[in-house]
């Protein structure tokens, strides 16, 4: 365990539902990421937070809503979602420092759409 | 578009030889460079980190930049059949007006230790 914790682990959805990823760092960090793994494409990344405020949505639809309560504390909100958004979904954190940039991971959400 | 390329494999590699992967990147821009560790199933694992131009040797693995080339390679030496496992680079992306720190990932590569 890298001290980034994710739930729920696996998920089942459908298309008209409403679910809540969470994720929680015990890290002391300052920053937090989601990305998406989809199979056959690279890491991508969705939604940075940098000391609770988000600096950057990467052109994420916005059937994804993210929110960050605090700097331990990041979920994703989900509705209405495609089959295509099935993946695995990971949380990440790092310290907020020009200096380092070293960003680890969490367990990940695996999220299939029906 | 700032892009991170990797040769995705299988690269087999016999038991106690030298494994070497490779990467390269779009952004000259770039300053940080990570390589993940990825088993099956699991989440990427971060193994190695390297800012400054040369060599960056952590037990059996070797991060090497070179900043001129936009190429950025991991060996592995001593390999092992627990190293066998899908190999991901990845390049820090700046942000204007200072903002974020997310990473451009390649698409890994897969690495199989033969014993």
């Amino acid at each position: 365990e890298t001290g980034v914790t994710q739930t729920p682990r696996h998920l089942v959805m459908g298309m008209t539902n409403k679910k809540s990823l969470k994720c929680e760092q015990h890290l002391g960090h300052n920053a937090m990421y989601w990305y998406k793994q989809s199979a056959k494409k690279p890491l991508e990344l969705m939604f940075v937070y940098n000391f609770k405020e988000q600096t950057e949505n990467n052109s994420v639809p916005s059937r994804f809503s993210p929110e960050c309560p605090n700097s331990s504390h990041l979920f994703l909100h989900l509705h209405t979602l495609q089959p295509e958004d099935s993946a695995l979904y990971l949380c990440a954190s790092s310290v907020r420092d020009r200096s380092t940039y070293e960003q680890y991971f969490g367990p990940g959400t695996r999220l299939t759409v029906t | 578009q700032k892009e991170v390329e990797q040769n995705s494999g299988p690269l087999s590699v016999p038991e106690g030889a030298i494994a070497s992967l490779n990467c390269t990147y779009s952004d000259r821009g770039s300053q940080s460079f990570f390589w993940y560790r990825q088993y099956s199933g699991k989440s990427p694992e971060l193994i190695m980190f390297i800012y400054s131009n040369g060599d960056k040797e952590d037990g059996r693995f070797t991060a090497q930049l070179n900043k001129a080339s936009q190429y950025v390679s991991l060996l592995i030496r001593d390999s092992q059949p627990s190293d066998s496992a899908t190999y991901l680079c990845a390049v820090n992306i700046e942000y204007s007006g200072g903002g974020a720190d997310g990473l451009t990932f390649g698409k890994g590569t897969h690495l199989i230790i033969q014993p």
